[in-house]
């Protein structure tokens, strides 16, 4: 079975700073990774994925995250926040069977709260 | 990228009844996913859905509460049956598109009072 722990379930920063959210993940299989932005009243948009291949993965709106599987993680990172990145931030994982990745494991979820 | 619209975007509903979500997507996919998002949680797969064949449940899932419907490959429907405050939630269709991108719609926001 997998996990995934967000570590964080608020992150208040100013706009312009650096921020990290953070998630780990435990499984007994390789997995597909995945961080999705809902933002207030929406519903999800997928922000980047982790496939295979090169471990530092880009995503839209200036984001990306590292796949560490040594440590197992894949936080997320953005070298300077607008308010527009007001949100809240999932990250899930699905086991690499060869399948469909529609199996989605999630976390509890990350607010960031961007402030002026 | 697929589209995805789902009806009702929102509801308020007396408990004892049941309600039927529709998802429809603007292409043709095999597989559709149903996610439950309660208040101040996660979200968790309630079931898979394959054209033609009896949707899959996730463990703590039955058919009885959430039967599920796929008539053919872009529209699927899920009921929540016999509500309860506890089913309050977030209701998320999601698909399978291109090179693995799952895709979700914007949800459909559940009270039951």
């Amino acid at each position: 079975a997998q996990s995934v722990t967000q570590l964080d379930s608020q992150v208040p920063v100013f706009e312009e700073a650096p921020v990290e959210l953070r998630c780990n993940y435990s499984s007994s299989v390789s997995v597909y990774l995945f961080w999705y932005v809902q933002y207030p009243n929406q519903g999800l948009q997928l922000l980047l994925k982790y496939l295979s291949g090169s471990t530092l993965v880009k995503g839209i709106n200036g984001f990306e995250a590292e796949f560490n599987k040594s440590q197992t993680s894949f936080h997320l990172r953005k070298p300077s926040v607008h308010i527009s990145d007001t949100a809240e931030y999932f990250c899930a994982v699905s086991p690499n069977y060869g399948g469909s990745q529609g199996n989605l494991i999630f976390g509890k979820g990350t607010k960031l709260s961007v402030k002026p | 990228s697929a589209v995805i619209s789902q009806k009702p975007s929102r509801d308020i509903c007396q408990r004892g009844t049941s309600l039927t979500i529709q998802c429809q997507v603007d292409s043709q996919v095999t597989m559709m996913f149903w996610y439950r998002q309660q208040p101040g949680q996660s979200l968790t797969l309630i079931a898979t859905a394959n054209q033609g064949s009896e949707a899959t449940y996730e463990s703590g899932f039955v058919i009885d509460k959430f039967p599920i419907s796929r008539p053919n490959l872009t529209f699927s429907t899920l009921t929540v049956s016999n509500m309860s405050p506890e089913d309050s939630s977030i209701y998320l269709c999601s698909v399978e598109g291109r090179w693995n991108t799952i895709y979700f719609g914007e949800g459909s926001w559940l009270t039951v009072v």
